[in-house]
């Protein structure tokens, strides 16, 4: 079965660090962009991170970048977000979502389950 | 603030038509593919529109999915009340270098 599960979340202080991981089965994991993508409680969809297929190019939000770093261990199947120095503003569920070969680069045909990230003291 | 504009919400009676707008930019809609996704309540979100207006497999011919210049639209047609979700457009951003989605739209079947 073709699957992401997530985990790592938790209760974090401000100021503090968290590393999600996201680990796939079913697929080929090295030859998909991957994804990760939050959303606050009762909010929308807000785009976090992309990493191309080899680990080589990634891309952050404004929101995240120079305190999140996206990778992945393609041996181990597992994706990867470090978020260092947490604001509230983070405290969402974390999805991670694996990019279609045939769709798009934008179109997301598999999704985790989301792993929650609470930041506050 | 989100940088593509959804109206917050929608609404039809079983079997009837409805869409959702989708504003944008130069820079995203513009000049990038549009996606659509369905998020039931306490689920992750679903692909249903990708590249503008193709459905990946198994999503219903009731979803279609357009776009003219900066806006795009999904539409829903014969309504059924497994449509009650939240919907929301998608597309990558040039001038952001990044991704960006609709505020999300909460479509409400009467």
């Amino acid at each position: 079965e073709v699957q992401l599960v997530e985990s790592g979340g938790g209760l974090v202080q401000p100021g503090g660090s968290l590393r999600l991981s996201c680990a796939a089965s079913g697929f080929t994991f090295s030859s998909y962009w991957m994804h990760w993508v939050r959303q606050a409680p009762g909010k929308g969809l807000v785009w976090v991170s992309r990493i191309n297929s080899d680990g080589s190019s990634t891309s952050y939000a404004d929101s995240v970048k120079g305190r999140f770093t996206i990778s992945r261990d393609n041996a181990k199947n597992t994706l990867y977000l470090q978020m260092n120095s947490l604001r509230a503003e983070d405290t969402a569920v974390y999805y991670c979502a694996r990019a279609s070969e045939d769709y798009g680069d934008f179109a997301f045909d598999i999704w985790g389950q989301g792993t929650m990230v609470t930041v506050s003291s | 603030q989100s940088v593509l504009t959804q109206p917050p919400s929608a609404s039809g009676t079983p079997g009837q038509r409805v869409t959702i707008s989708c504003s944008g930019s130069s820079s995203n809609i513009g000049s990038n593919y549009v996606y659509w996704y369905q998020q039931l309540p306490g689920t992750a979100p679903k692909l249903l529109i990708y590249r503008n207006n193709q459905r990946p497999s198994g999503v219903p011919d009731r979803f279609s999915g357009s776009k003219s210049g900066t806006s795009a639209s999904l539409a829903i047609s014969g309504l059924r009340s497994e449509d009650e979700a939240d919907y929301y457009c998608a597309a990558w951003d040039d001038s952001l270098s990044g991704g960006v989605f609709g505020g999300g739209t909460k479509l409400t079947v009467l």
